[in-house]
């Protein structure tokens, strides 16, 4: 798998308020999948992106894949508290290379 | 609960002392991973199994670390000669193999502090 950088590291939004991540890479991704991570848990899995411009949305979140298949987003509307966590993206080639992760918390 | 079950959940021990983890992975999965978490990083990629083949195992692993999947269910990841760099969280993970379904199902993990 590619090694895919994570921005922001760190994100801090106000319940209620949008915010979006980022995945990107140097080189073509395979496929990517997100999964989260509550402070204390495992990684759960999110979505899997295979197709190049592909646009999933799961309730409040939407994730996309770019064209040239070197990023991804993660953009969630109407952050609430139960959004609190780090999300990662990682790059599925028989195994997956994760980013480090951006790690979200919620003023309320 | 037919999740992906570890044990123990938590291990400490001396430095140059050996430990063994082991990983019960979701029944109908042929393929087992074990990745490596420490605070504030994505988990790193160490070995994964289809079935009871080892097929890749991550270059940045030493020697001191083996992995065994004997009859293609349960794991065990091995560690000997413990250092203090090896403090952190050990994860398992299982997957299916069929079709586009690649999801990855976590384990609850097991946390190392080398003293």
């Amino acid at each position: 798998g590619q090694q895919v950088m994570q921005i922001p590291q760190y994100q801090h939004v106000q319940e209620g308020e949008d915010f979006t991540t980022y995945c990107n890479s140097s080189t073509t991704l395979s496929n990517i999948q997100w999964y989260k991570q509550r402070p204390g848990g495992h990684p759960v899995f999110l979505i899997q992106l295979v197709k190049s411009g592909e646009v999933k949305k799961q309730k409040r979140l939407t994730f996309q894949f770019g064209e040239a298949k070197k990023n991804s987003s993660l953009h969630i509307t109407a952050t609430q508290t139960t959004d609190v966590g780090t999300y990662f993206c990682a790059d599925y080639d028989y195994k997956l290379s994760f980013g480090a992760g951006t790690t979200v918390t919620v003023r309320a | 609960d037919t999740g992906v079950s570890q044990d123990p959940r938590h291990k400490i021990t001396k430095r140059g002392q050996n430990v063994t983890f082991r990983c019960d992975p979701i029944s109908e999965h042929n393929r087992l991973y074990w990745y490596r978490q420490t605070l504030g990083q994505g988990p790193e990629f160490l070995t994964y199994f289809q079935n009871e083949a080892q097929l890749e195992k991550s270059r940045l692993l030493s020697d001191r670390f083996s992995a065994e999947r004997p009859k293609g269910s349960f794991s065990t990841l091995e560690i000997q000669r413990t250092e203090q760099g090896d403090s952190a969280m050990y994860l398992c993970a299982s997957s299916p193999t069929t079709g586009m379904n690649t999801e990855a199902f976590f384990g609850q993990g097991t946390r190392l502090t080398v003293v």
